[in-house]
């Protein structure tokens, strides 16, 4: 139970375009996403919080007219990269929180994001 | 301000010794404890969590972890480890008192097994 998936996996852009992340809670659902993005040999970085049905929450330093995110539905979050630059390269990873006690949150497996 | 702080970048063990993955925190109060795991290109995996009650928790893949109040420290630990083991592991902490459900994040520990 409480798995995540993202999609894609990976994906390559040229400069300019803009990309959209899926991310899916497939067993349960999950009232709060968070996306991060992980730099190589390097923690995870909180980029934003989001709740079902409400705006999401975005960390300082994080555009939120860039990264677009949507959380439509009990188990769907999406994160749109819009007008990608190579500097966005990065691995982005969204987890979805099972209430309960503690709030464990359950990763996907992210999705590697390349801007030519 | 919060934080949690893993020691060591690296950890080496051979395979079949036990193995420790150090994690202390400073966060006001009686935090949540989360280890999660992380393969090459992959996302998190969870792999165990402290709440409440006894200070040794087990989870998954063998792994335990002992929580020391006192300390302030949630040890990752393993009696015998395998070389599939080796991996990137990070602490996490989650203030109870909070209601985003944020977690914090050590910088994570390199863990290698030889064999």
């Amino acid at each position: 139970g409480a798995v995540v998936s993202q999609h894609p996996s990976w994906v390559i852009c040229k400069s300019g375009t803009s990309v959209k992340i899926e991310c899916r809670s497939l067993d349960f659902q999950a009232t709060t996403m968070f996306w991060y993005r992980q730099f190589p040999k390097q923690s995870l970085m909180l980029m934003a919080t989001s709740n079902e049905g409400s705006k999401a929450t975005y960390e300082q330093g994080v555009e939120k007219d860039k990264f677009l995110i949507n959380h439509a539905s009990l188990t769907l979050s999406t994160l749109t990269v819009t007008s990608a630059h190579p500097e966005d390269s990065s691995f982005y990873i969204c987890s979805a929180s099972l209430q309960g006690a503690g709030d464990t949150q359950y990763f996907g497996p992210g999705t590697r994001l390349t801007v030519l | 301000a919060q934080s949690v702080a893993q020691p060591e970048d690296q950890v080496n063990v051979a395979e079949g010794n036990p193995l420790t993955v150090k994690c202390t925190y400073s966060v006001s109060g009686n935090p949540y404890l989360f280890w999660y795991v992380q393969y090459p290109n992959r996302g998190l995996q969870f792999l165990l969590k402290y709440i409440t009650g006894d200070n040794l928790v087990k989870g998954s893949y063998g792994f335990e972890a002992e929580f020391n109040k006192s300390q302030t420290s949630f040890h990752l630990k393993k009696p015998s480890a395998l070389v599939s083991d080796s991996a990137l592991y990070f602490c996490a902490v989650r203030p109870r008192v909070e209601s985003n459900y944020q977690l914090i994040w050590g910088a994570g520990t390199k863990l290698i097994i030889k064999p």
